[in-house]
């Protein structure tokens, strides 16, 4: 069964603080993800990554950063938080192996809250 | 415009009823469609994988394509009252994105 570890469900940070946020999956997926969940908006590509220490910008990069220095553990970085980022982080993993490659597998989330 | 439109609800329907959700989309260039249900606190989950315009059925739920259209559909019969979940459509192109419609909540009452 495929695992998707997010290091935590609820975050609650201030403006202008660094944020990391972790992500870890167990089935040695290439593919990794990180997406941003809002009401009426779905969910919306932040950064991915294709294999270690590459990066490639999603629909909505601004104000983030992601790391990838191992192929199980991929990192969003909210570099000076803002309210208008407090949302629902969802991280997911794909394998480039599987006949349907775009399956994507995606952990619990995790809520987070800028005040 | 957004790319994939999917109505946010919430659909109320009583136990037993089918429930009927879709979802259309503006680029042609869409070959693969799925369909994603997410519980309450939860991370969502992959319910079903289509390509071709067509049915495919899976137990109680049954995905439709429509290229010609733009349109896809999920049906699912006979249902329950844990099928109360938010189900968000999605679909992928050649660039190899997926992009997700917003939801929609679904409420079956016992």
């Amino acid at each position: 069964d495929v695992k998707v570890t997010q290091s935590s469900r609820y975050l609650v940070k201030r403006t202008g603080e660094k944020v990391f946020l972790e992500c870890v999956q167990d089935m040695d997926h290439e593919n990794m993800f990180w997406y941003r969940q809002d009401p009426g908006l779905g969910l919306r590509l932040i950064y991915f990554s294709y294999d270690v220490k590459m990066k490639e910008k999603g629909d909505i990069p601004e104000g983030y950063s992601v790391s990838r220095e191992k192929k199980e553990r991929f990192s969003l970085i909210l570099e000076s938080a803002s309210t208008n980022q407090t949302s629902m982080y969802l991280c997911a993993s794909s394998s480039a192996r599987d006949t349907y490659q775009e399956t994507q597998y995606f952990g619990p989330g995790t809520r987070l809250l800028v005040l | 415009q957004k790319e994939v439109e999917q109505d946010p609800g919430p659909l109320s329907v009583p136990e037993g009823a089918i429930v009927s959700l879709n979802c259309t989309y503006s680029n042609s260039a869409f070959q693969y469609f799925m369909w994603y249900r997410q519980y309450s606190r939860k991370g969502p989950e992959l319910l079903m994988y289509t390509y071709s315009s067509g049915n495919k059925e899976d137990g109680r739920f049954t995905a439709q394509v429509d290229k010609s259209s733009k349109y896809i559909s999920l049906f699912i019969r006979d249902s329950q009252p844990s099928d109360s979940a938010t189900y968000l459509c999605a679909m992928i192109g050649s660039w190899g994105k997926l992009q997700f419609g917003a939801g929609t909540q679904v409420v079956v009452t016992p």
